[in-house]
């Protein structure tokens, strides 16, 4: 059975304080490994495909890299804006049209 | 284009009523699933569809039903409601299945009593 989990549950930074964001996953045949950003009241929204391991992908102050095992979603000095749940999924080559997401990890940013 | 949009935003039924949670997109993706979000336990696939009269179960279909007459809408039954079933549902549209093209839209929260 596929199976996804994310740590920490929750993250409480400080403004300017990096740090990193983890996702385990066991899968068979591993087509692609997603993070998505999800405010409040409001639905997924994409930020990155992973592919295949070695793998990295940057958007602003978010770094997204990938093992055979997990994936780490890396945040530098990140803002306020920063503050959301952010969501793992992974998408195998068996179940192409099915995601299976992690639990999510909530992340506050203190200004 | 209004994206993915969800009726509606939030809904209170009574054990044992039926409704129905409706979905539309206007970008003309062939794939659309249903997702319900409970906490601490992620997004759980209910049912998709990868084009106009074909779906497919996800990871929990029990106690819901859907159908695709229409590319642009996908609507998702509850016929009778449990306490079991309160949660938030999101529904999703991609043109070609995959995570790197899902739209989301804001999603319908509903509590059974």
């Amino acid at each position: 059975e596929d199976q996804v989990t994310q740590s920490p549950e929750a993250l409480r930074l400080q403004e300017g304080e990096s740090s990193s964001l983890n996702c385990s996953y066991t899968v068979s045949g591993l087509r692609g490994l997603f993070w998505y950003r999800q405010d409040p009241g409001k639905g997924p929204e994409f930020l990155f495909t992973l592919y295949s391991a070695g793998e990295e992908k940057e958007k602003e102050r978010l770094k997204a890299t990938l093992t055979k095992k997990e994936s780490f979603l890396h945040i530098t000095a990140p803002k306020p804006e920063d503050s959301a749940t952010y969501l793992c999924a992974v998408q195998t080559f068996q179940g192409a049209q099915k995601l299976v997401f992690g639990q999510g990890t909530r992340l506050t940013i203190n200004p | 284009n209004a994206g993915v949009t969800q009726t509606p935003k939030f809904q209170v039924l009574k054990t044992g009523q039926s409704m129905t949670l409706q979905c539309a997109q206007d970008m003309n993706h062939e794939y659309m699933s249903w997702y319900r979000q409970d906490p601490g336990m992620g997004l759980r696939l209910i049912h998709y569809s990868v084009g106009a009269g074909i779906t497919d179960q996800g990871e929990v279909p029990n106690g819901y039903n859907v159908s695709r007459s229409t590319t642009e809408d996908f609507p998702l039954r509850l016929l009778s409601a449990a306490p079991s079933q309160t949660s938030v549902y999101f529904c999703a549209s991609s043109f070609n299945g995959g995570g790197e093209t899902q739209y989301f839209g804001p999603g319908t929260r509903l509590l059974v009593l």
